[in-house]
């Protein structure tokens, strides 16, 4: 069964600094890998995905993740963080039975420091 | 604006009352999911419909019901609402097998007690 995890909780950055959101994942065959944010009080919403193809993957609002076969991970990637990208961040792997439904992990909360 | 709606936003039932939770796409797609979310649990999904007249269940559908009333609306179901179904519920669409990019609603809070 395909399955994601995120290890970390929580996330603390400065602003300005790197940041990186971990995940990996377990699947049988090619993975189908996502990032979706969420703010408050709000859905989720896309940020970006990874089905084939650069290992390094370019999203909305100047996030990227890098896709590691051998680690079996997708860590989601900023250069310089904002304030505004506080969040709740969720890495999801897409269902192989064919349903193609999305299997989430439990969620990171990223909060930038001003 | 183009979008998933969901209704109502807020909710509290009591023990053994039900009710349905309403979404609506305006965008054409042809699946649609209903997720909850549980704090250290990320989502969920309880019952999706790969296409209008067609639903299955996903990992969590105990409890609950659905409707695919035509192309555009979902509607979940709890039949006799338990503490245990206290959450956000998340509906969400997309258009087909070859687009991975979920439109999620803004969510239900519905607190059970």
């Amino acid at each position: 069964a395909q399955s994601v995890a995120q290890p970390e909780d929580q996330v603390n950055v400065a602003e300005g600094n790197p940041l990186t959101v971990k995940c990996t994942y377990s699947v049988s065959g090619n993975p189908y890998l996502f990032w979706y944010v969420q703010y408050p009080n709000r859905g989720l919403q896309f940020l970006l995905k990874y089905i084939t193809g650069d290992n390094l993957v370019k999203g909305s609002y100047g996030f990227e993740a890098e896709f590691n076969k051998s680690q079996t991970s997708f860590h989601l990637k900023k250069p310089s963080a904002l304030v505004s990208d506080s969040a709740l961040y969720f890495c999801a792997v897409r269902d192989q039975t064919g349903a193609n439904n999305l299997f989430f992990g439990t969620g990171t909360r990223l909060t930038v420091i001003p | 604006n183009a979008g998933v709606t969901q209704t109502p936003k807020f909710q509290v039932l009591k023990t053994g009352q039900s009710m349905t939770l309403q979404c609506a796409q305006d965008m054409n797609h042809n699946s649609m999911y209903w997720y909850r979310q549980d704090p250290g649990m990320g989502l969920r999904l309880i019952y999706y419909s790969a296409s209008e007249g067609t639903t299955d269940k996903g990992e969590v559908p105990n409890g609950y019901n659905v409707s695919r009333l035509n192309k555009r609306e979902f509607s979940l179901r709890l039949e006799s609402a338990a503490p245990s179904q206290t959450s956000v519920y998340f509906c969400a669409s997309k258009m087909d097998r070859t687009n991975y990019g979920y439109t999620f609603g803004s969510g239900t809070r519905l607190t059970v007690v």
